[in-house]
């Protein structure tokens, strides 16, 4: 039982390209999210997932796309990478089925990926 | 504005002395409140969770306290061990999905030998 895995563990852009952060999770777990993490400032939510097939914003979504194909997977999509998404990316899941999950569940993280934006 | 605000920023003790740390809120309404630690370059781990009515949770070495009126909470770490250097991250749930939790900055721990 792996957990939350994250590829890859680090990379770094150059500002205008674009990239993709895989994360997927062998828990069966309804519920998956994106964080970043930035010096000085606590984890903030990106864009997070309910179900397979479903998507929707966060605190800071903008420059961020996501898609939710198969349950497992959750994936973070850069279309044009700036300076200001350097940080390190988290993903996370919860495992509630229903739309309103009693918000005791566990959270269980990833390993991160630092990126780096040139 | 919903903040979660930790204190001391960091902290050095001696290895097998206790520790408290601090967390205070301002997020409403309150769901729930959750410690985190999270190790360098590893993800954040879940070490305690609790609800408006548990005034503490333990969970071995670690017990978290919290005072809903005065909205704040304690993690206390008892015969500190070097593995427990690492940062120790407040969060409070202020509603009842994931989306609404509110991450504090986290404080840092060094246990020297």
């Amino acid at each position: 039982n792996a957990g939350v895995t994250q590829t890859p563990k680090f990379r770094v852009l150059k500002t205008g390209q674009s990239m993709t952060l895989l994360c997927a999770q062998d828990m069966n777990h309804e519920y998956m999210y994106w964080y970043r993490q930035d010096p000085g400032m606590g984890l903030r939510l990106i864009h997070y997932s309910v179900g397979e097939g479903t998507t929707a914003k966060g605190e800071v979504p903008d420059g961020y796309n996501v898609s939710r194909l198969k349950k497992q997977n959750f994936l973070l999509g850069l279309e044009s990478a700036a300076p200001s998404q350097t940080s390190v990316y988290f993903c996370a899941s919860t495992l509630k089925g229903n739309k309103e999950p009693p918000s005791t569940d566990t959270q269980y993280f990833g390993p991160g990926t630092r990126l780096t934006v040139l | 504005k919903n903040q979660v605000e930790q204190s001391p920023q960091s902290l050095i003790i001696l290895e097998g002395k206790n520790c408290t740390l601090q967390c205070n809120y301002t997020v409403s309404p309150f769901s729930n409140l959750r410690w985190y630690k999270q190790d360098t370059g590893r993800g954040p781990v879940s070490l305690t969770i609790m609800t408006f009515s548990e005034n503490t949770k333990s969970n071995g070495r670690y017990t978290a306290t919290l005072d809903a009126d005065t909205k704040q909470s304690s993690l206390h770490i008892t015969a500190s061990q070097l593995s427990d250097s690492a940062s120790y991250i407040c969060v409070v749930n202020g509603g009842t999905g994931f989306q609404k939790l509110v991450f504090g900055t986290g404080t840092r721990l060094l246990v020297s030998p």
